[in-house]
């Protein structure tokens, strides 16, 4: 079965300073893709980042980076240069393949970033 | 803005009613997801669809049916609504082939009374 762990329910980040919230996930299927929302206290949800488990460099998409250990089942979402716009809760999540989980879509408990002035 | 959009937004609604909820996409998307969320339980999948009268159970199952008749609906109904019932549901659209994330919707925030 798959599933996504998320270890840090609440972090704290200086504003500027970079922040790493933790994700590790476990899955049979040898093809997969991960994922991070971010969800602000408005409730909705936002896409941030994915990376396919074939693809060889890690994902980038502006400040956010996914430092992709495949060997250590870890996805850690990396936010540089934090703003006080990011305090929001993270959601680390997997899509299984076609021939494994149906393209079953599970995510982590999240990760509650806050980021101070 | 992907086109998904769930009604109703808000719902009260008292024990023992059945209650339906819907998705309804403009994407074309094959998948379709029903969520609920939960403070301290992230978002937890109850239903999925991967076509038209294809469907699977997720995590959180129990006292959930969903019912796919058409591409672009996907309803979530709550059988005899319960107060463990009481949370936001969140449906959400992907599809595989292009391995582009998942939209959501607004989400609907259902309370049993």
């Amino acid at each position: 079965a798959q599933k996504i762990t998320q270890t840090q329910p609440g972090m704290f980040v200086q504003e500027k300073e970079a922040v790493t919230l933790d994700c590790t996930y476990d899955t049979s299927d040898p093809s997969y893709g991960l994922f991070w929302y971010k969800q602000p206290s408005s409730g909705e949800m936002i896409f941030l980042i994915y990376q396919g488990s074939y693809d060889q460099q890690n994902a980038t998409e502006g400040r956010y980076s996914l430092n992709f250990q495949k060997a250590r089942k870890s996805a850690n979402l990396v936010i540089s240069a934090s703003q006080l716009g990011d305090s929001a809760m993270y959601f680390c999540a997997m899509r299984g393949s076609y021939g494994g989980s149906q393209g079953n879509l599970i995510f982590g408990k999240g990760t509650k970033l806050s980021v101070k002035p | 803005d992907a086109g998904i959009t769930q009604s109703p937004r808000h719902k009260v609604t008292e024990t023992g009613t059945p209650v339906t909820l819907r998705c309804h996409q403009t994407e074309n998307h094959r998948y379709m997801y029903w969520y609920r969320q939960d403070p301290g339980h992230g978002l937890r999948l109850i239903h999925y669809s991967y076509g038209v009268k294809d469907t699977d159970k997720g995590e959180v199952s129990d006292g959930y049916s969903v019912s796919r008749s058409k591409t672009e609906d996907f309803l979530l109904t709550l059988e005899s609504a319960t107060s463990s019932q009481t949370s936001v549901y969140f449906c959400a659209i992907s599809d595989l082939d292009s391995n582009t994330e998942a939209f959501f919707g607004q989400g609907t925030r259902l309370t049993v009374v």
